[in-house]
């Protein structure tokens, strides 16, 4: 089956700047997430959506930070404006609905803002 | 919420050595325990998990075992090759939080040929 797609790969913008991610999960996958993960460190979840509604997204910096799942399959994340603080890599991942589900991981957007 | 700790955070073996990494968690509630595999530049994967209803799980040279009393669960790796050089994160979760999974700070493994 094809995997979690994620784009782009690479992102580089100034601090003050926009920056947008997209997120295509596994075919059938109710349950999207997206992790922030800051090297060195282990993925933090951001937000979690079952279909196109919001499951958690308590650690969501809401001010800056927003996300989307309109339809229930692709999601977007955007963060607007953009610090330095936020560079890091944005993983994108879903899984089945139920519990214990095994989340599967896309590729990553690597984020530096300078 | 939850919290895990992951313990050590860089850890280097003799090729055909065992390793062993350890986790703990804080929410007597998480049922679900998996252990996800990252190469430099790479996406985590899966390799091993656990639930709660079982004390331990192998999976040839991969084993998780799980003690709920004391809320720890670790990873052992043996006959290490230098192909399981890679950052190891555990993971916590539970259906009262959403199945949210929490993780670890990682584990950075190196096998030394």
């Amino acid at each position: 089956e094809a995997g979690v797609a994620q784009s782009p790969r690479y992102k580089i913008i100034e601090k003050r700047q926009s920056v947008a991610f997209w997120c295509n999960p596994i075919s059938g996958h109710a349950t999207l997430y997206w992790y922030q993960q800051i090297l060195g460190q282990g993925p933090k979840l951001l937000i979690q959506f079952q279909n196109n509604g919001v499951v958690d997204d308590s650690q969501l910096p809401k001010d800056r930070f927003s996300a989307e799942r309109l339809k229930g399959v692709d999601s977007t994340l955007k963060i607007q404006p953009a610090k330095l603080e936020d560079s890091a890599v944005y993983l994108c991942a879903s899984s089945q609905y139920g519990p214990s589900a095994e989340q599967y991981f896309g590729p990553g957007t690597r984020l530096t803002v300078t | 919420g939850e919290n895990v700790e992951q313990h050590p955070s860089t850890l280097s073996v003799q090729e055909g050595d065992s390793a062993v990494i350890k986790c703990t968690y804080s929410d007597s509630a998480s049922n679900y325990f998996p252990w996800y595999k990252q190469e430099l530049g790479k996406r985590p994967q899966l390799i091993i998990d656990i639930r709660s209803n079982v004390g331990e799980k192998k999976d040839q040279r991969i084993a998780v075992t799980l003690n709920k009393t004391a809320k720890h669960f670790s990873l052992h790796i043996t006959e290490t090759q230098p192909e399981d050089s890679a950052v190891y994160f555990c993971a916590a979760s539970s259906q009262d939080t959403g199945n949210q999974f929490y993780f670890g700070t990682g584990t950075s493994l190196t096998v030394i040929p």
